[in-house]
């Protein structure tokens, strides 16, 4: 069965600070997809990133940066000089390699970072 | 604009009432979700339908129904049966392709309480 543990229920920033996301997945698939949304207060969640399991580049957008380490089961996600409109909450969520009896996200139970002024 | 829509974004509802959250996207995505949230906690996987007229149980079925009579909707029934239906319910499409996986989009959301 497939597992996605976001052990930081809440972190707390004071704004310009970085702050790192962990996120360590189980799975039986060798292929398999990760990904990271946000979900602002509003509760509508956004795609952030997503990654398959033979890519381990580590990726950055802007002030986000994902570091992806296949031998640790890891996934983990940085913002960069955090701000307030940062403060969300952050899923991180684990997809099996497509089959014909579809698409599954498993999620984490996320994230909340609140990043203070 | 293309995008999913779910209404009421607010719903109230007696206990052993049926109840219908809507959900339409208009991103000629083939395959459509249902999640349940639930206060601190992730995401759940309820229903899915990967086509038309065609779909199958998530990890939380007991409790609800669904139909895909129209690619582009896909709505929810809470049923009495659902024991502890009060949650935040989200609706996700996702196109479908011949290999690998795409992100799902979601829509804003309902929030359900039953009084």
């Amino acid at each position: 069965a497939q597992k996605v543990t976001q052990a930081q229920t809440e972190i707390s920033v004071v704004e310009k600070e970085d702050v790192t996301l962990d996120c360590v997945y189980e799975t039986r698939d060798t292929t398999y997809y990760l990904f990271w949304y946000k979900q602002p207060p509003s509760g509508e969640l956004v795609f952030l990133i997503r990654r398959n399991s033979f890519d381990e580049q580590n990726e950055i957008s802007g002030r986000y940066s994902w570091n992806f380490q296949k031998s640790t089961s890891s996934f983990n996600f940085t913002i960069t000089a955090s701000q307030v409109v940062d403060s969300a909450v952050y899923f991180c969520a684990l997809s099996e390699a497509f089959r014909a009896a579809g698409n599954k996200l498993t999620f984490g139970g996320g994230t909340r970072v609140l990043v203070k002024p | 604009d293309g995008g999913i829509t779910q209404s009421p974004k607010y719903l109230f509802r007696k206990e052993g009432q049926n109840v219908t959250l809507s959900c339409e996207q208009n991103l000629n995505h083939d395959a459509m979700y249902w999640y349940r949230q639930d206060p601190g906690q992730g995401l759940r996987l309820i229903y899915y339908s990967q086509i038309v007229n065609d779909f199958q149980k998530g990890d939380i079925a007991e409790g609800y129904s669904v139909s895909r009579e129209k690619k582009e909707s896909f709505p929810l029934t809470v049923t009495s049966a659902q024991k502890n239906p009060t949650a935040f319910y989200l609706c996700a499409s996702s196109p479908r392709t011949s290999g690998g996986i795409n992100e799902q989009f979601f829509g804003p959301g309902t929030r359900l309480t039953v009084l």
